[in-house]
């Protein structure tokens, strides 16, 4: 059974930094790209980032380019996200998916249940 | 505002048909598969159709899927209660070099 449990929210200051992590099971992690998808309370889902299966592809939605950073560890089946200078319309909730075994596909097949970051001062 | 357009709400009778519309541009739906994906309150997106039309092991075929040119559509067929949630459509956009999302169509079966 595919899961995908994300941890590391939080609440923060504006300016401060989180990080998120996804840990993976149940298919093989190595093989697909991943990704991370917000959704502001009351709001619809937005594509943050993604990376290919080997982290030579790497993406950032304009809102979040060079404040988050995406990461992989495949030996750990785990996938991470760097939010830096977090501002208050980070406030949302992440969710950590799975892609396909080429990066660039838009189908999302596995979410996991999402942890909630909130900025505030 | 989201890159690809869909209408806020739809609405039908149990039992009954109803179509939900996704409209993008070349650079997006125009040269991508596009996918499907339903949220019941309070849980996480689930995969309903990718690659356009195709249904992942476990969706009924009540819930299909079809593109032309720049333009998606969701059909659901045989309306249950259990069917009320917000859908949304996805897909590559290759000009943004980004996933994007429609804004999301809440379905109410009346």
């Amino acid at each position: 059974e595919v899961q995908l449990v994300e941890s590391g929210g939080g609440s923060v200051q504006p300016g401060r930094s989180l990080r998120l992590s996804c840990a993976a099971s149940g298919f093989n992690f190595d093989g697909y790209a991943m990704l991370w998808v917000r959704q502001a309370p009351g709001k619809g889902l937005e594509w943050v980032s993604g990376i290919s299966w080997d982290t030579g592809t790497i993406g950032y939605a304009d809102s979040v380019k060079g404040r988050f950073t995406i990461s992989r560890d495949n030996a750990k089946n785990s996938l991470y996200l760097q939010m830096n200078s977090l501002r208050p319309e980070d406030t949302a909730l992440y969710y950590c998916a799975k892609g396909g075994p080429s990066y660039g596909v838009g189908s999302y097949d596995y979410w996991g249940q999402g942890t909630l970051v909130t900025v505030s001062s | 505002q989201s890159v690809l357009t869909q209408p806020p709400s739809v609405s039908a009778a149990p039992g009954q048909k109803v179509t939900i519309s996704c409209s993008g541009s070349s650079s997006n739906i125009g040269n991508n598969y596009v996918s499907w994906y339903q949220q019941l309150p309070g849980t996480a997106p689930k995969l309903l159709i990718y690659d356009n039309h195709k249904r992942p092991s476990g969706i009924p075929d009540r819930f299909s899927g079809s593109k032309s040119g720049t333009s998606a559509t969701l059909g659901i067929t045989g309306l249950q209660t259990g069917d009320e949630a917000d859908y949304y459509c996805g897909t590559w956009d290759s000009s943004l070099s980004a996933g994007v999302f429609g804004g999301g169509t809440k379905l109410t079966v009346l």
